[in-house]
């Protein structure tokens, strides 16, 4: 069984900080992405990332694929209270559909 | 858009009874996962329909639980005899198309299921 452990678990930052989340595997994965989920709702896909090494930007969220594509980061610069929410990173495998390993998640609180 | 519309949002149960949750996906999305996510773990994976083919019911944790798809668009989840370990929110996801390591699997909003 395919895990991936997210770190933290829970983060509460003041608005404008910076952070990052990590995420981590013993196994390679095709892809990587990353969701990011409200209460009440379902999760929501932020990016994919493909290739070892790869850096994909969105606004102020920065994410890395590893170089051996078993763990991958997300860094978000001055953080808004907008980005709290349940962030997950999920690893993808496919072998005739898309098999998604989830991890945990980070609960992120931005603090106005 | 019509998103992914699950049905209904809040469910109170008791142990022992049995439940039937329901999934509306994007019209045209050929692709139906059911996921399970309890308090301090992830997503966990279920059961995947594709068109016609026989559902992967790898992730079904034990023969209570089941899922049918309906002329491949409307899915229901029903699991028999609930337990309290059975408590979480429960989310249905569609995608356009399998396979693709870049697919994107739409949620819906989940069901909470607690049973008492």
């Amino acid at each position: 069984t395919q895990l991936l452990e997210q770190s933290p678990q829970f983060l509460s930052i003041q608005e404008g900080e910076n952070l990052t989340v990590y995420c981590n595997s013993s196994s390679v994965f095709s892809s990587l992405q990353w969701y990011r989920q409200e209460p009440g709702e379902g999760p929501v896909l932020l990016v994919t990332v493909v290739t070892g090494g790869e850096v994909k930007k969105l606004k102020r969220l920065t994410f890395q694929f590893g170089d051996a594509r078993k763990d991958s980061s997300l860094h978000i610069t001055a953080a808004q209270p907008g980005d709290t929410g349940l962030y997950l990173c999920a690893g993808v495998d496919s072998g005739g559909y898309q098999k998604v390993t989830f991890g945990i998640g980070t609960k992120l609180q931005v603090i106005p | 858009g019509a998103g992914v519309s699950q049905s209904p949002s809040n469910k109170v149960t008791e142990k022992g009874k049995d439940v039937e949750l329901r999934c509306d996906p994007i019209s045209g999305h050929t692709a139906l996962y059911w996921y399970r996510q309890s308090l301090g773990q992830g997503l966990e994976f279920l059961i995947y329909f594709q068109g016609n083919s026989a559902p992967d019911k790898s992730g079904l944790p034990s023969d209570r639980f089941s899922a049918e798809r309906t002329g491949g668009s409307v899915s229901t989840l029903t699991i028999q005899r609930t337990q309290q370990e059975d408590s979480a929110v429960y989310l249905c996801a569609s995608s356009l198309a399998p396979g693709g390591v870049t697919d994107t699997q739409y949620f819906g909003p989940g069901t909470r299921l607690t049973v008492l």
